[in-house]
Order: structure tokens, then C-alpha cells, then sequence
């Protein structure tokens, strides 16, 4: 079975830009969590999805968006970029989000603002 | 709230000997999961081990083990018999039993270096 895949693995762009990053869920996954890891502030949860609906949200501004379709694919979106949300974005997948479930990583994202 | 702490922030071990990583937590449940987890240069969060808070036998995984302290907030992870492979960082999670909440709280890491 194919783990979580997330598209591009590196990602240059510009202050002012935005961006959309993909993750592609393990086949059966319905729930998707994103994940911001930078050296300052470590690994910060960014929000997550289950069955197409966006269940729970961290502590980011709304220029941080996400989306979820049906086939339980993800994308998150960042728009007017800062130099500060240079990063690593990890996605998650997990099987129900239930108790039990244990959460899959993918690859990530690297994500640098210039 | 809930908060990881990890004090060590690099840590060292020869190989094929033993080393523990140490994880404090602060909540106000009485119900919840935690992880440690591995994430080696590839950059791909590992699943290394899970303790849910209602079983009081701690958790093992092959040379993997915990040592968890409900009353004391405190999960630790020992490695035995430390290979090359091991090292990585380390991150210690919590996440809350209530249905649905996937929600990851991350400690900082912990550095682990495996000299041959």
C-alpha cells in the first residue's frame, strides 16, 4: 500500500505569492492533517480534515486555507506569502479518526520564501 | 492547553548501548495518547511507539520502550542496544482521547547522534 504523498517535495517562491501544496492520503484514509516544522517554533498543527470538512483549525492566520475532496486528497494554501512561513509543511493521514487511529506522515513540503 | 517539554535537545549514545530520552506533558485530561516519534533526514515522521493514559503497562516496541508516569506527566522513551539507524530526531506527542480530535501537540525534539 502507498504511503502519504505529498507533491512538490521543494517549492521556491516570492514574498507577495501564493501557493498550493497536495497530499495524497494512504488508500481507505479519510482524515488529513497539516503540519507546519520550522527550527524556531518546532512542529505546528495547522488544521485537519475528515470526509471534506475541515474538523479542527490551529492557530494560523487565514492566509493559511485548505481543502479536502472527495477521494480524501488535501490541498492547503498559503496565500501573500511572508518570509516567515518558510518551512516544512508535513501532511497526515489516518484511517477513521477515531481513538485508535494512528496518524501517517508523508514527506513534506519544502516550502522557501524569498 | 496542553504542552510537550523535551529538555534534552541533543543527546548521544554509543552503539549498541542504551539511552533514554526524557518528554514532561501538562494537561487537565484524564484521557489521552502518546507518541514518540522518529524523524530521520528523509524528513518522514516515523511512528515509533504509543501509550494510551488509561493502561498503566507501558508500552513496547522490539528495543523500543517507554516508561510513563500518569501522576507525573512524564514519558520517556528508552532505546536498547542503540544501531546507526537510530539516529534521528525525536519527538514526543500528545493528543487528546476526545473523539476526533487528531490533533498533534509536539514537543520540540530531541537530537540523537549514534557514535560507531
Amino acid at each position: 500500500k502507498a504511503g502519504v504523498t505529498q507533491t512538490p517535495r521543494y517549492l521556491i517562491k516570492t514574498r507577495g505569492q501564493q501557493v498550493t501544496l497536495s497530499c495524497s492520503p494512504i488508500s481507505g484514509h479519510r482524515s488529513v492533517s497539516w503540519y507546519q516544522q520550522t527550527p524556531g517554533q518546532g512542529l505546528q498543527f495547522l488544521f485537519e480534515y475528515f470526509s471534506e470538512t475541515q474538523r479542527n483549525k490551529g492557530n494560523f492566520p487565514g492566509r493559511f486555507s485548505g481543502r479536502q475532496f472527495s477521494n480524501s486528497r488535501s490541498e492547503m494554501n498559503v496565500s501573500t506569502l511572508e518570509l516567515g512561513d518558510s518551512a516544512l509543511y508535513l501532511c497526515a493521514s489516518s484511517l477513521e479518526g477515531s481513538d485508535n487511529s494512528p496518524l501517517h506522515f508523508g514527506n513534506g513540503t519544502r516550502l522557501t520564501v524569498t | 492547553a496542553q504542552t510537550v517539554t523535551q529538555s534534552q535537545p541533543e543527546m548521544s549514545v554509543q552503539e549498541a548501548e542504551t539511552v533514554t530520552l526524557s518528554c514532561t506533558y501538562d494537561t487537565s485530561e484524564s484521557d489521552y495518547y502518546l507518541f514518540w516519534y522518529k524523524q530521520p533526514p528523509s524528513r518522514q515522521m516515523i511512528l515509533v511507539i504509543r501509550q494510551e493514559a488509561y493502561k498503566q503497562q507501558n508500552a513496547t516496541e522490539n528495543r523500543f520502550s517507554v516508561n510513563f508516569q500518569k501522576a507525573a506527566k512524564s514519558f520517556s522513551l528508552k532505546i536498547s542496544d542503540s544501531q546507526l539507524g537510530d539516529a534521528a530526531m525525536y519527538f514526543c506527542a500528545y493528543r487528546s482521547a476526545i473523539q476526533g480530535a487528531q490533533k498533534l501537540v509536539f514537543g520540540q525534539g530531541t537530537r540523537l547522534t549514534i557514535n560507531p
